[in-house]
């Protein structure tokens, strides 16, 4: 049970570049979700899929796209990579229910410079 | 929007003493929810609290939900030196977004020098 799991672990791109950042999880959750973490910031929501076939703005949507492919997966896109979108992105999964196990888990983080 | 006031920001500890930590909010939160963050590491969930008043233990960790349901507090007793790392405290706001988590800025404990 590999829990959320995240790729790449770490990126490098030029402004103006490309590029999507995977995240799958095997826990049979309904919802996902994507956080952006700057220092001194605490994390922040992006994007969210309550469940397999839709998706929410967070609080800082401006410069993502996302896809829920399946419900194991949920992709967060950077059209147009600009210096401000450095930072460590979280990908996170929660199960519909009541308790600790059906709360939010956290993947390992993607960490994006971009020059 | 929403703002979780976490605090202190940072401490230091030294190895067998206790640490406190705090997180207050201007809403009602029917969650409150405790992570740790290693460097280099995803959050991991420490400890879920659901009702006011709520006493609830992981380890040496214990975690209470005030009951104003506007805050919560995070004891760690007799520290050791993995205990180092930013903590963060998560709430539910009662009836909010798609039950959305608001997320503190962390409280980074490190070892005194």
């Amino acid at each position: 049970n590999a829990g959320v799991t995240q790729t790449p672990k770490f990126q490098v791109l030029k402004t103006g570049q490309s590029m999507t950042l995977q995240c799958a999880q095997d826990m049979n959750h309904n919802s996902m979700y994507w956080y952006r973490q700057d220092p001194g910031m605490g994390l922040r929501l992006i994007y969210y899929s309550a469940s397999e076939g839709t998706t929410d703005k967070g609080e800082v949507p401006n410069g993502y796209n996302v896809s829920r492919l399946n419900k194991r997966e949920f992709s967060l896109r950077l059209e147009s990579a600009a210096p401000s979108q450095t930072s460590v992105y979280f990908c996170a999964s929660r199960g519909t229910g009541y308790g600790i196990n059906y709360e939010q888990y956290f993947g390992p983080g993607t960490r994006l410079t971009v020059t | 929007g929403q703002q979780l006031n976490q605090s202190p920001q940072s401490m230091f500890i030294q190895e067998g003493e206790d640490v406190s930590m705090n997180c207050t909010s201007s809403s009602i939160f029917n969650t409150w929810l405790w992570y740790k963050q290693d460097p280099g590491e995803g959050p991991v969930l420490l400890i879920a609290l659901y009702k006011a008043g709520e006493l609830t233990s992981n380890g040496r960790l214990t975690a209470q939900f005030g009951i104003t349901r506007k805050d919560s507090f995070l004891n760690i007793s007799a520290s050791i030196p993995s205990d180092v790392g930013i903590y963060f405290c998560a709430g539910r706001v009662y009836g909010g977004s798609q039950g959305n988590l608001i997320f503190g800025k962390g409280t980074k404990l490190s070892v005194k020098p």
